[in-house]
């Protein structure tokens, strides 16, 4: 099986932009989550999509937001963009069925705001 | 609220010493844990999951309800081990992990 794609891998923009990154599921994969990584506060949840509902949400701000398409794909959107936002933001999916699913990560979108 | 809890960020050992990652949770009904691992330049990949109770490159991790730990172990430590590893918790009404923070793990020769 193909695995976990992301596009673009390296994005850079300036503050006050906005910017949109895409998440592609393992082929037969409901569940997608995000995810911020930084080196100061390591993997924090942004949110996850199940059935192209959003079922779980972490604790950023609005201008954080994301959509699942019917063919599982993902999308999120970072509006206003702000320094702090330099982050590496990973995708994963899931069967999304249950409990002790394993995630499977992409390779990650590099997003520099300058 | 639930959390998972890795309290070294930095772990640094020379090859064949023994090493442990902690990773204590606070919860009080069973919890789902796994550890995941991000070695350089590579993505993010399920190491074990103690579901599982497997041993994978080496590494083994326990649960201790009692202690709410699921430190993850081996006895001797490869350079090739070198890497981020993060401790992941899921409660029962979950469907998606909670992470800690992750420890650096670097093995000298």
């Amino acid at each position: 099986k193909a695995g976990v794609t992301q596009t673009p891998r390296y994005l850079i923009k300036t503050r006050g932009q906005q910017v949109t990154l895409s998440c592609s599921p393992i082929s037969g994969h409901r569940s997608v989550s995000w995810y911020q990584q930084t080196p100061g506060q390591g993997l924090q949840f942004l949110f996850e999509y199940f059935s192209e509902t959003q079922r779980n949400k972490g604790n950023f701000p609005g201008r954080f937001s994301g959509r699942q398409f019917s063919n599982s794909r993902s999308e999120m959107n970072v509006s206003t963009l702000e320094l702090g936002d330099s982050a590496l933001y990973l995708c994963a999916s899931s069967l999304g069925a249950g409990v002790a699913d394993t995630q499977y990560f992409g390779p990650g979108t590099r997003l520099t705001v300058l | 609220a639930q959390r998972v809890t890795q309290p070294e960020k930095l772990l640094s050992v020379f090859k064949g010493a023994p090493v442990e990652l902690k990773c204590n949770y606070s919860y009080s009904g069973s919890p789902e844990l796994f550890w995941y691992v991000q070695y350089s330049r590579q993505r993010l990949q399920l190491l074990l999951r103690h579901i599982s109770r497997e041993s994978i490159k080496g590494f083994t991790a326990d649960l201790n309800k009692g202690e709410t730990s699921f430190h993850l172990k081996k006895p001797f430590a490869q350079e090739e081990d070198s890497a981020m590893y993060y401790c992941a918790f899921q409660s029962g009404g979950s469907y998606i992990p909670t992470f800690g923070r992750g420890t650096s793990l670097i093995v000298h020769p």
